[in-house]
């Protein structure tokens, strides 16, 4: 069984400052990793995704994430928040060895304030 | 149009009509994918087609009917839905190879707001 766990149900940040957005994930296979952010009324859109390689990953609107297989963690980062980068984040697994079904976490509500 | 669109965006009906999502990807992708997104609650895989063939059913209610004629369509028939099947549906789409084991992305639509009355 996969699972994912995002432990903050709302991330609050002045704009400028660094954020964090937190997952950690459970799979019994390699780790195929991804973050989505949702917009009001939106579906979700891809931001960047972790297969292989380094562990460090950059992604759309300067957002990137480390995998740290030790922490079994894929935490979200950017530099220097913007206040339109406020919305809702998601973190995702697959088991690279099974299939293609991605397991979500519930979600972490960005708040970017000026 | 470019994407995975899906249609309609808002859906209301009653526990007795009979309704269905349609969505649409043109990204030339091999699998596509129903979540439902209900508030306060996970997003949850409904079901998923690879080359048109159902591979997954993730233990879904059988008042929820999908229907993929080709790699490019997917229907999802509703009747005789519940008050807490209200929710977005959201649409994803990949490709991903004959095994499942590919690493594509899932791309996903903008969904349908369904309220059941």
């Amino acid at each position: 069984a996969q699972s994912v766990a995002q432990p903050e149900d709302q991330v609050n940040v002045a704009e400028g400052n660094p954020l964090t957005v937190k997952c950690t994930y459970s799979v019994s296979g390699n780790p195929y990793l991804f973050w989505y952010v949702q917009y009001p009324n939106r579906g979700l859109q891809f931001l960047l995704k972790y297969i292989t390689g380094d562990n460090l990953v950059k992604g759309s609107y300067g957002f990137e994430a480390e995998f740290n297989k030790s922490q079994t963690s894929f935490h979200l980062k950017k530099p220097s928040a913007l206040v339109s980068d406020s919305a809702l984040y998601f973190c995702a697994v697959r088991d690279g060895n099974a299939g293609n079904m991605l397991t979500f976490g519930g979600g972490t509500r960005l708040m970017v304030k000026p | 149009e470019t994407g995975v669109t899906q249609t309609p965006r808002h859906l209301v009906m009653g526990m007795t009509n009979k309704k269905s999502l349609k969505c649409e990807q043109h990204l030339g992708h091999n699998a596509m994918y129903w979540y439902k997104q209900s508030a306060k609650k996970p997003l949850e895989l409904m079901f998923v087609y690879n080359f048109k063939e159902q591979t997954e059913n993730n233990s879904v209610p059988s008042r929820f009917s999908p229907e993929c004629p080709n790699s490019s369509h997917l229907f999802l028939h509703l009747h005789t839905l519940q008050p807490e099947d209200s929710a977005l549906y959201l649409c994803a789409s990949s490709q991903d190879s004959v095994s499942g084991l590919g690493t594509d992305t899932q791309y996903f639509g903008p969904g349908t707001r369904l309220t059941v009355l």
